[in-house]
């Protein structure tokens, strides 16, 4: 299982753009990236996934470079209300959480 | 958009007892999973259960635990003889093909307090 680390916390204010990279240097050629967002009291939400290159959808892009060691998840114009943890997972049968991203945006 | 459900939103229960935590995972999904997260702490892989059979577990999963799909929509987490130490959030997760190239769908969770 491909292990991730991320990094503990990020602040931002309210319009800015945010990144957050996770580094998975043990991946595997069949893995696949995930992130996950998740409010306090409430279960992880799926946000992204991808393979290579760039993924794009009405909420995030994912970046993956050619190696595949990391992935970067961009979150455009964030709000107070994206104010969460963010997971990366990384793999086949890789249903293990990391400690996540906790992201706040601040005014 | 289809939804996991889980029931109830909080059970309270004293130390010993048993409790069963229910789940209806989307309609059409055929892989089923089980999570926990202790305030304050990162998501927890309890198990997942594919063809009516465990397929992995974590080493929290202990004899304590137990799954079921009692029918074709349900999917149940048993606790039995319950510690101060399981008090937390247990959240259920399905996905269509498995979490290789099919995302987790969560449920809001159960807020399980042991007293």
């Amino acid at each position: 299982l491909a292990k991730t680390t991320q990094p503990i916390s990020m602040d931002s204010y309210e319009g800015q753009e945010v990144n957050i990279t996770c580094s998975h240097n043990n991946i595997a050629t069949n893995d696949y990236i995930t992130w996950y967002q998740q409010f306090p009291s409430q279960g992880p939400r799926f946000i992204i996934q991808g393979y290579k290159t760039k993924v794009t959808n009405e909420v995030a892009s994912l970046f993956i470079p050619a190696d595949r060691k990391s992935s970067t998840l961009s979150l455009p114009r964030v709000s107070l209300s994206d104010t969460a943890v963010y997971y990366c997972l990384v793999g086949e049968g890789d249903m293990r959480f990391g400690a996540g991203t906790r992201l706040t945006v601040k005014p | 958009e289809p939804e996991v459900t889980q029931t109830p939103s909080h059970q309270v229960t004293q130390m010993g007892q048993e409790v069963i935590l229910r789940c209806v995972p989307i309609s059409n999904h055929l892989y089923f999973y089980w999570y926990r997260q202790i305030l304050g702490q990162k998501v927890e892989f309890l198990v997942s259960f594919y063809n009516n059979e465990i397929s992995e577990k974590s080493e929290i999963f202990d004899d304590q635990f137990s799954v079921e799909r009692p029918d074709g929509s349900n999917f149940t987490l048993k606790i039995r003889s319950t510690k101060l130490e399981d008090s937390a959030m247990y959240f259920c997760a399905s996905s269509d093909e498995g979490v290789y190239n099919s995302p987790l769908h969560f449920g809001n969770g159960t807020r399980l307090t042991v007293t």
